[in-house]
């Protein structure tokens, strides 16, 4: 089973600036298999990136996904008050679905 | 857009079996989807639980296969999940949602069960 070590596990920024979340992976994940969810207090995930680097729809430019291998990444261009928020990692191989353990995104 | 729906008993006995559905609308569960159930303990992670495809194909996750099954009906347009066993380490909000690819683009809003006596 791969695993996804998400770093850091909170990161405090303020409004206007640029937040970047790391994925690791244990073993190697194809950039196909990568996906990048944002939740909410008493919401259900929303999926942002999936294929490391495609936004899905409705997604606003702002947000960016870039990485292969074992090193992904999530990037917020410029925080918006909406985005402080949970941020979870995805990959799928073998039939399994896992995810990192998330990193909150707090306003400083 | 599709819109999923759970539902089911919030509060499960210990060493009985946890029964959730999911209600799909907006779509037909024998579109060319797989369907997940996914859960998150109480400000914990997310674990993927299974999922099923439209002539009852599954998958599940190693680590919750001996007690889970999940279901189709398609004349409900709906899926279940079956969790036996339970205990209070099952507590947790339960989703359903749509597999797009490889990854899972459609929730439901969610739906705590509380394992307890």
């Amino acid at each position: 089973e791969i695993v996804l070590t998400q770093s850091p596990g909170t990161l405090s920024l303020s409004p206007g600036e640029r937040a970047t979340l790391s994925c690791r992976a244990s073993q190697s994940v194809s950039s196909s298999y990568l996906a990048w969810y944002q939740q909410k207090p008493g919401q259900a995930p929303r999926l942002l990136i999936y294929g490391a680097s495609s936004r899905a729809t409705g997604i606003p430019d702002r947000f960016s996904g870039s990485g292969s291998g074992t090193d992904f990444t999530l990037t917020i261009s410029r925080l918006e008050p909406e985005d402080f928020a949970v941020y979870f990692c995805q990959q799928y191989g073998s039939s399994l679905y896992t995810f990192g353990q998330g990193t909150k995104l707090e306003i400083k | 857009q599709v819109q999923l729906q759970e539902s089911g008993p919030g509060l499960v006995k210990p060493s009985g079996t946890l029964s959730l559905t999911c209600a799909v609308s907006g779509g037909s569960i024998t579109s060319d989807n797989w369907w997940s159930w996914v859960r998150q303990p109480p400000g914990k992670g997310l674990e993927w639980i299974g999922e099923i495809y439209q002539n009852g194909r599954t998958n599940y996750n190693p680590s919750l296969k001996s007690r889970v099954t999940v279901s189709v009906d398609k004349s409900k347009n709906q899926f279940s999940l079956n969790l036996s066993s339970v205990t209070a380490a099952d507590t947790a909000v339960y989703y359903c949602a749509r597999n797009l690819k490889w990854e899972l683009g459609d929730w439901g809003q969610g739906t705590l069960v509380t394992v307890s006596s």
